[in-house]
């Protein structure tokens, strides 16, 4: 079964960068690794995903470590929009996965 | 706006009513799934569909029926409701080809007494 373990919470003030982690170390090589975040009373919303390079896009960047068993979600210039649940999970890269959620990482961002 | 929509986004029933929460995307996905989230966890998997006239049961299908109407409806019923199913009921759909991520409704607050 797919599974991630990550903090149930942190902090970071606002402006800064944050680095949230996800240990992922049964990750088979064909699974990609993804990252949601919820917003509160939202659903999730797909922030980005990798395999086994590090990527980035207007959210987020995402660094993976070179043995795939640990990954970290970077938010460069936290704002208090980015407050939220953040999940990662691993899955497939397309067909009919079906994503297991785990409980997350409460981010808070201190004003 | 191109999304996924969830009627109703509140409801409260009382212990061994029915009702049906609705779903519906205009994004042309083929695929489609209902989870629930119960206070301070996760999502779980309820059904899925991965086409119009498929469903598949997730990690907690029991008291719950589907039926994906077409390919932009896929409605999740509770034939009598109980005050285990009080939960925040989320409905996503995704495209098949490429990779994009979920796209998740508003959700729908559900209460049973």
């Amino acid at each position: 079964d797919a599974k991630t373990t990550q903090p149930n919470s942190m902090e970071s003030n606002e402006e800064e960068p944050v680095h949230l982690p996800c240990n992922h170390s049964t990750i088979s090589g064909t699974d990609y690794i993804h990252w949601y975040r919820q917003l509160p009373s939202q659903g999730p919303e797909y922030v980005i995903h990798g395999l086994t390079s590090n990527v980035n896009n207007r959210m987020a960047s995402l660094a993976i470590a070179e043995d795939r068993k640990s990954s970290t979600l970077i938010l460069h210039r936290a704002t208090l929009r980015d407050a939220a649940v953040y999940y990662c999970i691993r899955g497939i890269y397309f067909g009919n996965e079906k994503l297991t959620f785990g409980t997350g990482t409460r981010l808070t961002i201190i004003p | 706006n191109a999304g996924v929509t969830q009627t109703p986004k509140f409801q409260v029933l009382k212990t061994g009513q029915s009702m049906t929460l609705q779903c519906a995307q205009d994004m042309n996905h083929n695929s489609m799934y209902w989870y629930r989230q119960d206070p301070g966890m996760g999502l779980r998997l309820i059904y899925y569909s991965a086409s119009e006239g498929t469903t598949d049961k997730g990690e907690v299908p029991n008291g719950y029926n589907v039926s994906r109407l077409n390919k932009r409806e896929f409605s999740l019923r509770l034939e009598s409701a109980a005050p285990s199913q009080t939960s925040v009921y989320f409905c996503a759909s995704r495209p098949d080809r490429g990779f994009y991520g979920y796209t998740f409704g508003s959700g729908t607050r559900l209460t049973v007494v």
